[in-house]
């Protein structure tokens, strides 16, 4: 079974408008964190904003912000105010297990890819 | 955010030969690092756990012995692709966890290598 789903293969958006990417995982650990990358057409990954499954509040990084609903194991990312230079691949990943244990390998989801016009 | 830099960004070898990647934190000291293979279009694939004076932690189905990773010091992990063949033509990408368990980690830029 897909440990992270990330459903929309791709998505559209206007400039300035919000946009949410979806993401739902499936773990039995307690204590696991999510992540959203960013993968531009330059192939680098871009760390965007991290989410502990402990954390009560939502994450926020300037302009994105994830939406943790953690009873429907979801975390979706919503970018506010689309910029151009949004567009990209988004990806998804979990990481099991707290942070204080080794086991700290990223499972990626399948990314979704967002295409922001003028 | 961290820094962390790939070397070459771009291979192109001939079959049979063996290719080394580099994989630095410029501005952290990284006791683990990982290396990961794209496929075009698809997601990123962990292959090995490299840990700073130990051994590699390699994923099933990973050869070893083909895909063979130092991690020599805290700043620098290497990917050696030996005897490389058309299909292991890929983009390779490594990550450095910023501090101790639990940390971000942080993507270099990428490694795209061709074998012709």
């Amino acid at each position: 079974a897909q440990k992270i789903t990330q459903t929309q293969p791709g998505m559209f958006v206007q400039e300035k408008e919000a946009v949410t990417l979806d993401c739902t995982y499936d773990t039995s650990d307690q204590s696991y964190g999510l992540f959203w990358y960013k993968q531009p057409s330059s192939g680098e990954m871009i760390f965007l904003i991290y989410q502990g499954s402990y954390d009560e509040q939502n994450a926020t990084e300037g302009r994105y912000s994830l939406n943790f609903q953690k009873a429907r194991k979801s975390a979706n990312l919503v970018i506010s105010a689309s910029q151009l230079g949004d567009s990209a691949m988004y990806f998804c990943a979990m990481r099991e297990g707290g942070r204080n244990t080794g086991f700290q390998k990223l499972v990626f989801g399948t990314g979704t890819r967002l295409l922001v016009s003028p | 955010g961290a820094v962390v830099s790939q070397h070459p960004s771009r291979v192109i070898c001939k079959s049979g030969t063996s290719v080394k990647i580099e994989c630095r934190s410029l501005d952290f000291q990284a006791t683990t690092m990982f290396w990961y293979r794209q496929f075009p279009k698809q997601s990123l694939m962990l292959m090995a756990t490299s840990n700073e004076g130990s051994k590699a932690t390699y994923e099933q189905g990973v050869e070893k012995d083909k895909f063979l990773i130092n991690h020599a010091s805290l700043t620098l992990s290497t990917l050696t692709v030996t005897s490389a063949h058309p299909e292991d033509s890929s983009f390779y990408i490594c990550s450095a966890r910023r501090g101790l368990a639990g940390g971000t980690q942080f993507f270099g830029p990428g490694t795209r290598l061709t074998v012709l």
